[in-house]
């Protein structure tokens, strides 16, 4: 079956430690997009990427970076320099941009302590 | 670019209730387009419609419905017959490249 993984569902990190979240999907899609969500608000984005190679910064890119070297795959790490990762984050691909339906993977809860 | 506006952040209703939940939207675009998504408890977002500027129908899916009034901005959403699955945070979404979310709707569907 087609869709986005992403590993793991939780993880704990120490402050002041990196940590690398997975996204990977398997529908062929261009476009790919990380999400934060904080406990009852919406989605913010992160960062977006509509081509290997290639991405641009979202809403709240601060502290966040990532790579795309491969179309299947957009890992999202979150730096040091994040002051509030603790945080569910989403990660979503579309075929090709904004304007296509966007499939979500099922989350990544970080907790920072 | 388009900004959708959720107001309702929370709706409590007891099952078989119909509900609605209301989406304003504001764009300088002729054309665009707009999309609400399901998130349940397990946290992942799902899709459920997408409608384009053009097309001004609504849109029946069992008992789900959707009314895009392009004279009032709105692209809201009616659940008839609500049941306790449809228990979610739902959100209504504009399309194009910078792709953000409000705050959604809570809706808890009460047995």
């Amino acid at each position: 079956d087609g869709g986005i993984t992403q590993s793991p569902k939780y993880l704990f990190r120490k402050e002041g430690q990196n940590v690398t979240l997975s996204c990977e999907q398997n529908l062929n899609h261009d476009a790919m997009y990380w999400y934060r969500q904080d406990p009852g608000q919406g989605l913010r984005l992160i960062y977006y990427s509509q081509i290997v190679n290639d991405f641009q910064k979202g809403d709240i890119a601060e502290g966040y970076s990532v790579s795309r070297e491969k179309k299947e795959s957009f890992p999202l790490t979150v730096t040091s320099a994040q002051k509030n990762p603790t945080a569910f984050y989403l990660c979503a691909s579309s075929e090709s941009g904004g304007n296509s339906p966007l499939h979500f993977g099922n989350g990544t809860r970080l907790t920072v302590t | 670019a388009q900004k959708v506006t959720q107001a309702q952040t929370e709706i409590s209703v007891v099952e078989k209730e119909d509900v609605t939940l209301d989406c304003v939207y504001e764009t300088r675009d002729t054309t665009y387009y707009l999309f609400w998504y399901k998130q349940p408890p397990s946290g992942e977002l799902v899709f459920l419609i997408r409608r384009n500027s053009f097309d001004e129908q609504n849109e029946i899916s069992g008992r789900y419905s959707w009314n895009f009034q392009k004279s009032t901005s709105s692209f809201n959403f009616t659940i008839t017959a609500s049941q306790v699955v449809d228990s979610a945070v739902y959100f209504c979404a504009p399309g194009g490249n910078m792709l953000t979310f409000g705050g959604g709707t809570r809706l808890m569907v009460k047995p």
